[in-house]
């Protein structure tokens, strides 16, 4: 019964290549995060979902690409893997996004380490 | 670019003994909260704090957003070997958009 939960929790690939992360929740959240968090623990958003509408994209490579097939799930695509992807990438929910509370709830983080 | 700058980066200490972490900015935010982080996990939210000058307690921890919501504190008191973890403060700037992280202070407490 984990509120949010990624696969894989480790992720070991060669440059060049593609892979996916998934990310469920089974809160009721309407809005979905991506987050990238560096080896000096620097948490930083990539995307958000509300409704499995993109609402926030920051500068990230258009390697990246989410995709919110329902508002349980926001899944991450990362094509021609480069050394810098390597991170915890962390997928979040929260209640609804923009409100002062804001409370968000994390996943258990995807550890991606590129080759 | 709104920062926020949290400080120590790390911190040793034995039980027993009090603490405090800053997290500061030059910005002001709507709301900012207190996240702990373990090995391996996801933060975990402790507290948010919505009104300059409000102060929170949550058992032997105090957290307070300054008067000028530029800023906040964490204050454990009589810390314990279960409180080491990575602390991440958040704040959400006006428009509610999206958190912003510092980047953590890291506790360890000896037994």
């Amino acid at each position: 019964d984990t509120a949010v939960s990624q696969t894989p929790k480790y992720l070991v690939t060669q440059m060049g290549n593609d892979k996916s992360i998934k990310c469920e929740q089974n809160l009721g959240h309407d809005t979905m995060y991506w987050y990238k968090q560096d080896s000096k623990k620097f948490l930083k958003i990539m995307f958000s979902y509300n409704n499995k509408e993109l609402i926030i994209n920051e500068t990230v490579p258009n390697r990246f690409s989410p995709k919110s097939p329902d508002k349980a799930h926001l899944n991450l695509h990362i094509n021609s893997l480069e050394l810098g992807d390597s991170a915890v990438y962390f997928c979040a929910s929260s209640p609804r996004g923009a409100t002062l509370y804001n409370e968000q709830f994390f996943g258990p983080g995807t550890r991606l380490t590129v080759l | 670019t709104q920062l926020l700058e949290q400080s120590p980066q790390f911190l040793s200490i034995q039980e027993g003994e009090n603490l405090t972490v800053y997290c500061n900015s030059s910005s002001v935010f709507s709301s900012l909260q207190w996240y702990r982080q373990e090995p391996g996990e996801g933060p975990v939210l402790l507290v948010t704090v919505v009104t300059g000058g409000e102060v929170k307690k949550l058992k032997r921890l105090t957290f307070q957003f300054g008067d000028a919501r530029k800023d906040s504190s964490l204050h454990i008191t009589a810390a314990q070997p279960g409180d080491t973890g990575l602390y991440l403060c958040a704040g959400l700037p006006g428009g509610y958009n999206k958190l912003i992280f510092g980047a953590g202070t890291r506790l360890a407490v000896h037994p």
